[in-house]
């Protein structure tokens, strides 16, 4: 079945490094892409997605762009900031609305 | 800015014990889902809900799981008789009709604990 697969966190990084948090996915078809982000005490938020292959979904300096090749769909950003510090989910959908989600990744960013 | 509520926070139950999570979706949506996370584990689907019916349902979501949409706010989980497996994190999500690819605003969560 489909399927999702995050990098384990957390990630530890400096304010103002280069992020990558890789994510790739196993689907029969071609499924529309997302990257949702938790802040602590707070609901799930979607913060991009790409619906085919070579999109680019970005908002708020993220980036993530549909690798059908590799199957991928790695979320980065150039220069991160403290209130970045999060969870980060990678997730899909195919064919239905329901939503498939990676375990998740924590993100620690040090001023 | 609208937004999808749960509550209670956190419920502690007794295994066996019946209970009920709730949801305030935002106004004006249609769709509604429930998730879950088991600590250290992936968010899994549940069910979805549109139009006062169940439209998909996980292998999850057996006999002790029921929706409801009692009135026009509120969405609500029922779990019969809890077990200590169902101890997790519970998502609530609700979508418009005409939104953009799937787009679902998610609750804080509530935290079920059985003990």
């Amino acid at each position: 079945g489909n399927s999702v697969t995050q990098m384990e966190g957390p990630v530890t990084l400096s304010e103002e490094a280069f992020l990558t948090i890789n994510c790739t996915y196993t689907a029969t078809g071609y499924p529309s892409l997302f990257w949702y982000v938790q802040y602590p005490g707070e609901g799930l938020q979607l913060l991009l997605k790409a619906t085919k292959a070579d999109d680019k979904g970005s908002n708020k300096g993220f980036e993530a762009t549909y690798r059908k090749e590799t199957t991928s769909f790695h979320l980065e950003k150039g220069s991160v900031q403290v209130s970045d510090s999060a969870v980060y989910f990678c997730a899909l959908s195919e064919y239905t609305d329901k939503l498939i989600f990676g375990t998740g990744t924590r993100l620690q960013v040090f001023p | 800015e609208p937004e999808v509520t749960q509550t209670p926070s956190h419920q502690v139950t007794q295994m066996g014990q019946e209970v009920i999570l709730r949801c305030v979706p935002i106004s004006n949506h249609l769709y509604f889902y429930w998730y879950r996370q088991i600590l250290g584990q992936k968010v899994e689907f549940l069910v979805s809900f549109y139009n006062n019916e169940i439209s998909e349902k996980s292998e999850i979501f057996d006999d002790q799981f029921s929706v409801e949409r009692p009135d026009g706010s509120n969405f609500t989980l029922k779990i019969r008789s809890t077990k200590l497996e169902d101890s997790a994190m519970y998502f609530c999500a609700s979508r418009p009709g005409t939104s953009g690819v799937y787009e679902q605003y998610f609750g804080p969560g509530t935290r079920l604990t059985v003990t």
